[in-house]
């Protein structure tokens, strides 16, 4: 089962806007990943954000947690068309050492 | 190597045949992790490796999956008897150490076709 959801499913905007995902999951975690795919194949990692933190930057990624709700959201700022790609949160459920993904967010960003 | 190879990138077999997927990790890398991605969905977690034992295998779908590592480098992922639900992208992916706070460095994938 999914530990995390991502939403919205799918997003389009034009290049300039800003990007706008969140992630919801269930169980406590002590941290939670983003990481983008290209073309359904490898992931990237894009950031990670500690249970103890609330906000975390890097270079035009704004990552946010709020471990009371159990949500996270990724901003992209001034997107381009190169940010086109899916978009996954990931976090070790109840303290365990695997990582489980969410559903994802199609990002796509127009010319 | 510099990154995680995985190999075949796509293997297209017959219902019933065995196959087996291989993945190489990043050399140093004691964690190693194998998905599944169904097309358009999310990953599945199938097992992960701390060394050569893996500690958690909750997430392999049937008894036709089975994994193994050897030598804390090269594992593989054996699905005996194949079915046209096993049709979907494995991706490996391997970390420095093993441990929730630890970043996955992920291969390319297999595209397995069960036809």
């Amino acid at each position: 089962s999914q530990q995390g959801e991502e939403d919205p499913q799918a997003l389009s905007i034009q290049e300039g806007e800003n990007a706008t995902m969140n992630c919801s999951y269930k169980t406590s975690i002590n941290n939670l990943q983003w990481y983008r795919q290209n073309s359904g194949r490898g992931l990237v990692h894009l950031i990670l954000i500690r249970s103890n933190e609330r906000e975390k930057h890097s270079g035009r990624l704004r990552v946010t947690l709020d471990t009371s709700k159990k949500s996270s959201s990724l901003l992209i700022t001034a997107s381009r068309a190169a940010d086109t790609a899916s978009y996954f949160c990931a976090t070790p459920p109840g303290g365990t050492d695997k990582l489980i993904f969410g559903t994802g967010t199609r990002l796509q960003v127009f010319p | 190597g510099a990154g995680v190879s995985q190999s075949p990138s796509n293997k297209v077999t017959e219902k019933g045949k065995d196959v087996e997927l291989r993945c190489d990790p990043i050399s140093g890398h004691t964690a190693l992790y194998w998905y599944r991605q169904s097309l358009g969905q999310g990953l599945e977690f199938l097992i992960y490796f701390q060394g050569n034992s893996a500690p958690d295998k909750s997430g392999l779908p049937s008894d036709r999956f089975s994994a193994e590592r050897t030598g804390g480098s090269v594992s593989t992922l054996t699905i005996q008897r194949t079915q046209q639900e096993d049709s979907a992208v494995y991706l490996c992916a391997s970390s420095p150490e093993w441990g929730a706070g630890e970043k996955l460095f992920f291969g390319s994938g297999t595209q397995l076709s069960v036809l």
